[in-house]
């Protein structure tokens, strides 16, 4: 089975903090995502990665960034955090660029900025 | 943008009771994917529909792809209280694998 595996599940930051969201991916998958739940907006795409050292800005990139060194890993980065960007974190993989969008994700990392 | 419509929000069901939600769109998609998210959890693909008219089932759920490609429909029969979760519609036009997600509706079920 495909194990998206997001390194921290809960974390808490105060304003102005560098953060970074880690997720890794085990089954060699070439696309990579970083969604933001929000209740009552659902998924909103942050960054896309289609391959190693490459990134693409999804609907709502302002605030964040991304770094893909490696195939399996995709961080997401806030390089200074704000109340506003207190939220549900969800990396996601699938396999192919022309792959029909069967994404796996991992568990989530739920975000507070204090 | 592309934008996908699910509501409400939020439906209450009877245990053994039959469910149906809807997911629509202003836009052609050429595949539709239904996703559940248990609390605390990632969204996991319950259904994958690459065909207008397709229908598929999947244990206690059944989904289809509509004919104008603007439109998908998930069954859940019988519920049960597992099947509590947000239920989210998506859709991709083909040309990568980006997917638009609807806002998702949240299932309860009453035992």
């Amino acid at each position: 089975d495909v194990k998206v595996t997001q390194s921290s599940r809960y974390l808490v930051k105060r304003t102005g903090e560098k953060v970074f969201l880690e997720c890794v991916q085990d089954m060699d998958h070439e696309n990579m995502f970083w969604y933001r739940q929000d209740p009552g907006l659902g998924l909103r795409l942050i960054y896309f990665s289609y391959d190693v050292k490459m990134k693409e800005k999804g609907d709502i990139p302002e605030g964040y960034s991304v770094s893909r060194e490696k195939k399996e890993r995709f961080s997401l980065i806030l390089e200074s955090a704000s109340t506003n960007q207190t939220s549900m974190y969800l990396c996601a993989s699938t396999k192919e660029r022309t792959s029909t969008g069967e994404l796996f994700f991992g568990e989530g990392s739920r975000l507070t900025v204090l | 943008g592309q934008q996908l419509n699910q509501s409400p929000q939020s439906m209450f069901i009877q245990e053994g009771e039959d469910v149906s939600m809807n997911c629509t769109s202003s836009s052609i998609f050429n595949t539709w994917l239904w996703y559940k998210q248990d609390p605390g959890e990632g969204p996991v693909l319950l259904i994958a529909l690459y065909k207008a008219g397709e229908l598929t089932s999947n244990g206690r759920l059944t989904a289809q792809f509509g004919i104008t490609r603007k439109d998908s429909f998930l069954n859940i029969s019988a519920s049960i209280p597992s099947d509590v979760g947000i239920y989210f519609c998506a859709g991709n036009t083909g040309a990568n694998s980006k997917l638009t997600f609807g806002k998702g509706i949240t299932l309860s079920v009453r035992p």
